[in-house]
């Protein structure tokens, strides 16, 4: 059983168009995060939920829209694709807060826009 | 975003040498600090977690922290070919508990 599962695994779409990914964990996690990883492996924050309420939009363009419908799942909405968004996008859960706990990560999303 | 900066490398070194890999933070209100690999093409994975001064040892892995110079390091003993990978500093900052900040790796390389 994966524990935290991306889909899809692969987009590839123009500019302009918009995307979803979705993730869901089956850990009884209480928090979950979208990262993305740039293709100098630079990992970044971009949400955290916690019990299915934004504790953190860490400054994201707003063509970016998470929604978490219950605490197992958020998913990532993006409008209007620019160039700059082509990236590895990771969603990770944790049991507690990111301090005292270790963050399971899924397997990425990659996207491609061209 | 507060940074943590590591050496991207490539580290290279041969089996059974002892590997070393540092990273700084600039949060000096900072309090847990993780060690992830992360493979080519697959997610990261913890493998270190540490919270207090000193060292910490779990099998072949120690990890090192010293606040007061904001540096943590890791170091992998008796190095594997299996451990070549990126291997991600991770540091949760003081106006979050909710996020983690990540420094963009170190590659390691182990020649057998």
């Amino acid at each position: 059983d994966t524990a935290v599962s991306q889909t899809p695994k692969y987009l590839v779409t123009q500019m302009g168009n918009d995307k979803s990914i979705k993730c869901e964990q089956n850990l009884g996690h209480d928090t979950m995060y979208w990262y993305k990883q740039d293709s100098k492996k630079f990992l970044k924050i971009m949400f955290s939920y916690n019990n299915k309420e934004l504790i953190i939009n860490e400054t994201v363009p707003n063509r970016f829209s998470p929604k978490s419908p219950d605490k197992a799942h958020l998913n990532l909405h993006i409008n209007s694709l620019e160039l700059g968004d082509s990236a590895v996008y990771f969603c990770a859960s944790s049991l507690g807060t990111a301090n005292t706990g270790e963050l399971f990560f899924g397997e990425g999303s990659r996207l491609t826009v061209l | 975003q507060k940074e943590v900066e590591q050496n991207s490398g490539p580290l290279s070194v041969p089996e059974g040498a002892i590997a070393s890999l540092n990273c700084t933070y600039s949060d000096r209100g900072s309090q847990s600090f993780f060690w992830y690999r992360q493979y080519s093409g697959k997610s990261p994975e913890l493998i270190m977690s540490i919270y207090s001064n000193g060292d910490k040892e779990d099998g072949r892995f120690t990890a090192q922290l010293n606040k007061a110079s904001q540096y943590v390091s890791l170091l992998i003993r008796d190095s594997q070919p299996s451990d070549s990978a990126t291997y991600l500093c991770a540091v949760n900052p003081l106006d979050s508990s909710y996020k983690l900040i990540f420094g963009s790796g170190t590659r390691l390389l182990v020649r057998p």
